[in-house]
């Protein structure tokens, strides 16, 4: 059993439209990343957050510590934004993460 | 700017050969991280640095080493390279207390 589950696998999004990334895990935890991998390879690290909110430019992304959930919203969508988007939670009490499968995300002109 | 860089990005090796990856971050991170890739499996952990000489196993260990010798310099070693080591392997660098963790580029290695 996959200890973080992402919704959408897929998503593709016509320019401008708003984004939502959703991202469940079973596991303890005390904070987690999202993070963004392009074709090619590298990825970033986007976000990395324990509580709340935090935003930066068009992206938001929210965390329920007791809900064992986390949001990634993406506003004004541009097809520079198409990636793959990764969620990863810190594994218990360790600096190890866990990774969900990532959500592809398309967005057209 | 962190930087973690990953010393090929491309390498195509036979099986049997013995491969090293090197990855070099220059933040003075404590933590490193040798990942690797497939397609519809997403990251899993190979092997994990907390510091100079230390390192603890991921969850798929089975075929690879790691070196730590030098703080900045974390390197995975196939000891014998098998068709199903073909992958991509991410190398990963934080600093300690669930710091931000940084990406290098990535090693494409195909074993023949």
């Amino acid at each position: 059993k996959n200890e973080v589950e992402q919704s959408p696998q897929n998503l593709t999004a016509q320019e401008g439209e708003f984004i939502t990334i959703n991202c469940s895990y079973s596991v303890g935890i005390s904070a987690l990343h999202w993070l963004q991998q392009h074709p090619g390879g590298g990825i970033v690290s986007l976000f990395m957050l324990s509580s709340g909110k935090k935003k930066h430019g068009r992206l938001i992304a929210t965390i329920n510590i007791q809900e064992k959930h986390s949001s990634l919203h993406i506003t004004a969508s541009h097809p520079r934004d198409s990636a793959v988007y990764i969620c990863a939670p810190f594994q218990g009490g360790s600096e190890k993460l866990v990774f969900g499968k990532g959500t592809k995300l398309t967005v057209n002109p | 700017d962190v930087k973690v860089t990953q010393s090929s990005r491309y390498l195509v090796k036979r099986t049997g050969e013995k491969v090293f990856l090197e990855c070099v971050q220059d933040m003075d991170h404590e933590n490193m991280f040798w990942y690797r890739q497939d397609p519809g499996l997403g990251l899993r952990l190979i092997y994990f640095s907390y510091d100079v000489k230390m390192k603890e196993k991921g969850d798929i260990p089975e075929g690879y080493s790691v070196s730590r010798e030098k703080k900045e310099r974390f390197s995975l070693i196939l000891e014998s390279a098998s068709t199903n080591q073909t992958s991509m392997y991410l190398c990963a660098s934080s600093l300690g207390d669930r710091g931000t963790i940084y990406f290098g580029e990535g090693s494409w290695l195909t074993v023949v």
